[in-house]
């Protein structure tokens, strides 16, 4: 089946600094990918989507110049987030959309935990 | 706006218990609906879908049938087994919302010995 693999898993960094969380696929090509954001307790929040060759659609709310979002080829997504502050400790998620026919499916990374101190 | 409510956890049941985890869901149309499975330290699955109403979703002894009438797409299983330990999702997906996928927040199940 299709792979997503998310870089790291685990990530702790002190406020101010910027952090880059990678998601690739492993076995597929992926024109567009979808990065997510998960607070304890709460469902999995639409950040943006991230189309290969162009610039990301971010959501309502969502700080584009805080979450930057680089999609540089077919198997490879970045976010990163700017100046991290401790209310960006968070469960970030990414996934990759695959054409299965008539449908679109997606295949999800296994998430990045990131914590600000 | 779209929306979906799930039974909250942790439910806790054993082996060969039968599994019924209850979705909701908020729509101004007619959404495709799903529900996901993660697994330990994994990515979310998907575990099955229906497209429209009256459909029944159906994977590893889960099931799942679309209800209109009561904006409901509950999870059920028959017997559980301790593998299916997991963090189950409902997820609603509009036509022509570019595959956006909007989700409940998650229901953890535990099967014990």
């Amino acid at each position: 089946g299709a792979v997503v693999s998310q870089h790291p898993s685990r990530v702790i960094c002190k406020s101010g600094t910027s952090v880059k969380i990678e998601c690739r696929s492993l076995d597929f090509q992926a024109t567009t990918m979808f990065w997510y954001r998960q607070f304890p307790k709460q469902s999995l929040m639409l950040m943006a989507t991230s189309n290969e060759g162009s610039k990301a659609t971010y959501e309502q709310g969502v700080e584009k110049d805080k979450f930057l979002i680089n999609h540089a080829s077919l198997t490879l997504s970045t976010l990163t987030v700017t100046s991290a502050h401790p209310e960006d400790s968070s469960f970030y998620i990414c996934s990759a959309r695959v054409r299965r026919g008539s449908y679109n499916e997606q295949f999800f990374g296994p998430g990045t935990r990131l914590t600000v101190l | 706006g779209d929306s979906v409510t799930q039974m909250e956890g942790p439910v806790t049941l054993s082996e060969e218990a039968f599994l019924t985890i209850n979705c909701t869901y908020t729509a101004t149309g007619y959404p495709s609906l799903f529900w996901y499975v993660q697994y330990p330290g994994e990515g979310l699955q998907l575990l099955l879908k229906a497209t429209k109403a009256d459909d029944k979703g159906s994977n590893k002894g889960f099931e799942a049938t679309y209800r209109k009438e009561t904006t409901s797409f509950h999870l059920e299983k028959g017997s559980v087994q301790v593998s299916d330990s997991a963090v189950y999702f409902c997820a609603l997906r509009m036509a022509g919302g570019g595959n956006k996928l909007t989700f409940g927040t998650g229901t953890q199940l535990k099967v014990e010995l």
